[in-house]
Parts: structure tokens; sequence; C-alpha cells
């Protein structure tokens, strides 16, 4: 069946760095790949998503890349802040028989101040 | 501009009793996910629904789980004769006709005593 694996599964950096988070999906049928970031308690939150037919895409310090090839996508976050310490979900979904998005595990982000 | 309502917040079972988590999508959206996420985990796909459809249940355990979305009111997923190994948060996403792009609802928590 479809699958997503995301790594690192914790990630800690100093504040400043940058942070790299990396996923690789089954389904080749994948066409859309939605970033969310979850804080403690909170609901999931879209920060940025990316389409098959797009190599990459900035917002501000966030960006994805995907290699459609590899199947891999990854998200960039330069400059981190203290309030980037969340866990980040990346996820997949196709067309294919409606809307289904599959998520990967999640990335737990430290940032030290 | 409401976003994705769910309620209860918190919902307190014994075990043996059913659980009513209700959700009501974003304006303008009639489709409808429901996840689970237990504790330091990720997003489990559980049902993908539209207006009178379910359209994918995949991810729904084959007993004591179901779901519905009727023509009017909100989306319910209904857990008969909870066991504790039900507790977790259960959260729902909607998303527009004919985008991809899921916004969550805050969640229902649900503990089984």
């Amino acid at each position: 069946g479809e699958n997503v694996e995301q790594h690192p599964s914790t990630l800690s950096v100093q504040e400043g760095d940058s942070a790299v988070i990396k996923c690789t999906y089954s389904d080749s049928a994948s066409n859309y790949f939605p970033w969310y970031k979850q804080e403690l308690g909170k609901r999931p939150q879209l920060i940025i998503d990316i389409r098959s037919n797009v190599g990459e895409k900035k917002d501000q310090r966030i960006a994805v890349t995907l290699n459609k090839t590899a199947k891999h996508f990854s998200l960039h976050i330069t400059e981190t802040q203290p309030e980037d310490s969340a866990v980040y979900f990346c996820a997949a979904s196709s067309q294919t028989g409606g809307f289904k998005t599959i998520f990967g595990a999640g990335t737990r982000l430290f940032v030290k101040a | 501009n409401a976003g994705v309502m769910q309620n209860p917040r918190h919902l307190v079972r014994r075990r043996g009793q059913e659980a009513r988590l209700r959700c009501s999508p974003m304006k303008g959206h009639s489709h409808v996910y429901w996840y689970r996420q237990l504790p330091e985990e990720g997003l489990k796909f559980m049902v993908y629904l539209q207006k009178e459809n379910i359209i994918d249940e995949s991810g729904m355990p084959k007993e004591r789980f179901s779901a519905e979305f009727p023509k009017e009111g909100p989306s319910i997923l209904r857990i008969q004769q909870v066991v504790r190994g039900d507790s977790a948060a259960y959260f729902c996403a909607s998303s527009h006709p004919s985008l991809q792009e899921q916004y969550f609802g805050p969640g229902t928590r649900l503990t089984v005593t």
C-alpha cells in the first residue's frame, strides 16, 4: 500500500542554523505534497505545499523541494527560531480514488536558543 | 470565516460506552477526513467522506467504528463499546471539492477509563 517515510524522527539545531527534513513516498500517482506543523496540544497547521509540476517552492524562511523521479521531497527551514520548535509532518496525496492523504511519522524539531 | 469545528474537545468514556465525535467542515468544503493520533505518534488516516458518501474507509477498524456525513449537519465518527486502546486524539480535516489542501480542526481528545 501507500507509504510515506520521514527522517529524522528528532532534530535538534541551534538558533539561527538551518533544519532539513526529508521524506520519500511510494505511490507514483502522488501529485500533491503538503507539510504541516503541529505544536504541543494543537491542531496540525498547513505551512507550505508543493505540486508535482513544480520542483521547488519558497515562502520566507521555509522552502520545499521535490524530486519526482526519486520520489523524494524535503522541507528546509533557514535561520531557525525557538518558535519553530514543533513536530513537522510531511504528506503525499493523489487524486486517484479521491484525495486520500498519507502522512509521514513526523519529525520533532528542537531549536535551542 | 470559521475554520473546521470539532466537538467535544475532550470526551471521557468508561469502557463499553459509546463515543460520538462531531466535525463541521469549513464553509464551502464538502470533503471530510478523519485521523487518529496516539500520543507522540503521527496521524493515521481512518476515513474519507463526501456528503452522504463514504469514499475510502480503508483505515477504519472493521468493528465498533463507523462514520457518516449526512446531507445536513456535521460529520460524525462513532465508536461503540470503547476500550482503553481507543484513547487518542481524533482530528478531522476538510477540503474544497476540487482542491487537495486539507485544513484541520482542533481535535477531540478521547479518554477511556
